[in-house]
């Protein structure tokens, strides 16, 4: 089934614990993201990557790192958590998202919930 | 800056109503829009992406349009059913500087359908 992975599903953690948010696809795209969503402020974009070890900063970027090493995997890693980035994080990928005839949609992960105590 | 907003926020209608809920966006150079829906608790699923050279998309008893030049997409539903309850998202596609996959959310609209 073609799907995207993000492990794990909830954590509770405390803060300055490194914590990595993992996310796989199986469906060979180039393109893959992270966006967190909390109340009243919707979905925002995170971090991005057109592809192998090319990676982009979106709308929110501070306090997160990423690395596209494999195709299939784009991890989210929060070197020092804070309370603030307690919310609901999601991972999306899609294939040659940007152009003419090849875009195609998006497919989300089911949410990873993080609580930074 | 992109910005994107969603009117109305929320929405409650009788079942088998038709129904438009709206999308506007503020930087007209995007490569795309797309609408999801968003169950409570669950993660996005994609209804219709529109490219931008496109002036609308349809499936099932969905029917997208964009207008680029106005900064506008709607998203028509006809003859709505309680399994549409859901919030509905869109989004675009667009380059910021030197980025060119960058990508916006609108907050969403709120949608209830009652029997």
């Amino acid at each position: 089934e073609a799907q995207v992975t993000q492990n794990p599903r909830y954590l509770i953690t405390v803060t300055g614990k490194k914590l990595t948010v993992t996310c796989s696809q199986n469906m060979n795209h180039e393109y893959m993201s992270w966006y967190r969503q909390d109340p009243g402020l919707g979905l925002r974009q995170i971090y991005y990557s057109m592809n192998v070890e090319v990676t982009d900063k979106g709308d929110v970027p501070e306090g997160y790192k990423v690395s596209r090493k494999e195709k299939r995997n784009f991890p989210l890693i929060l070197e020092s958590p804070s309370p603030n980035q307690t919310s609901l994080y999601f991972c999306a990928s899609s294939s040659t998202l940007i152009f003419g005839s090849g875009a195609n949609v998006l497919t989300f992960g089911a949410g990873s919930r993080l609580t930074v105590l | 800056k992109q910005e994107v907003t969603q009117i109305p926020a929320a929405l409650s209608v009788p079942e088998g109503e038709n129904l438009v809920l709206n999308c506007s966006f503020t930087d007209s150079a995007i490569y795309n829009l797309q609408w999801f829906r968003q169950d409570p608790g669950k993660g996005l699923t994609s209804l219709l992406l529109i490219q931008s050279s496109q002036r609308e998309q349809t499936s099932g008893r969905l029917n997208a349009s964009l207008d680029k030049s106005s900064g506008r997409s709607t998203l028509y539903i006809a003859a709505s059913q309680p399994g549409d309850s859901a919030t509905y998202l869109c989004a675009v596609t667009y380059a910021g500087g030197t980025s060119y996959g960058k990508l916006t959310f609108g907050q969403g609209t709120i949608l209830t359908v009652h029997p």
